[in-house]
């Protein structure tokens, strides 16, 4: 069975640019939840899709949104980048979200905002 | 306010020697613990979890403790190998909602010396 899959690997933008970054989530997994990880924070809660809708939503401006599609593929988009946005966003998937269930990463985005 | 922390951001261990990770959470109500261990460039993967109903599991080499009166938590892996180095998170989970997302600690960062 694949692996999450996030693209792209690295991404380098400018302040102000927006991004969308994308997770293919495992065959079969139908949660998608996305995390920020940053030096000395750990990994921040973004937000978690299942069935297209976003069930919970961490404490980020509203420039951090995202979207799940039909086949559980996520994206998610930062708009008017910010320095402090330089993060590796990892994405996770799990069967359904619900109960305990171990998480899946993917290797993550790099994102550098110059 | 962070509700899971693990105060080491580093330790070191000789090979063969017991590593002692450890970690604390504000919220009572958690009904889960789980770790993660995280090599560089990779995403985190799923190590072991505990319920709060127990006081110990016990998977192979790693053990994790619960203290619930205390609110701590540690990882021991006994004995540490040189692959055993990774950043180690910590994690949280309350079951009270039909999804609830997973808060994780900012990690330890742990050296297996040879």
């Amino acid at each position: 069975k694949a692996g999450v899959t996030q693209t792209p690997r690295y991404l380098i933008k400018t302040r102000g640019q927006q991004v969308t970054l994308s997770c293919s989530p495992i065959s079969g997994h139908r949660s998608v939840s996305w995390y920020q990880q940053t030096p000395g924070q750990g990994l921040q809660f973004l937000f978690e899709y299942f069935s297209e809708t976003q069930r919970n939503k961490g404490n980020f401006p509203g420039r951090f949104s995202g979207r799940q599609f039909s086949n559980s593929r996520s994206e998610m988009n930062v708009s008017t980048l910010e320095l402090g946005d330089s993060a590796l966003y990892l994405c996770a998937s799990s069967p359904s979200g619900t109960g305990v269930e171990k998480l899946f990463f993917g290797s993550g985005t790099q994102l550098s905002v110059l | 306010d962070q509700q899971v922390k693990q105060n080491s951001p580093s330790l070191s261990v000789q090979e063969g020697r017991i590593s002692i990770l450890n970690c604390d959470y504000t919220n009572s109500m958690f009904d889960y613990f789980l770790w993660y261990k995280k090599y560089p460039a990779e995403g985190p993967t799923f190590l072991i979890s505990i319920s709060s109903i127990k006081d110990k599991n016990e998977d192979g080499r790693f053990t994790v403790f619960l203290n619930k009166s205390a609110k701590h938590l540690s990882l021991h892996i006994v004995p540490s190998q040189p692959g055993d180095s990774a950043v180690y998170f910590c994690a949280a989970q309350t079951l009270a909602a039909s999804y609830d997302k997973v808060i994780f600690g900012p990690g330890t960062s742990l050296s297996v010396i040879p």
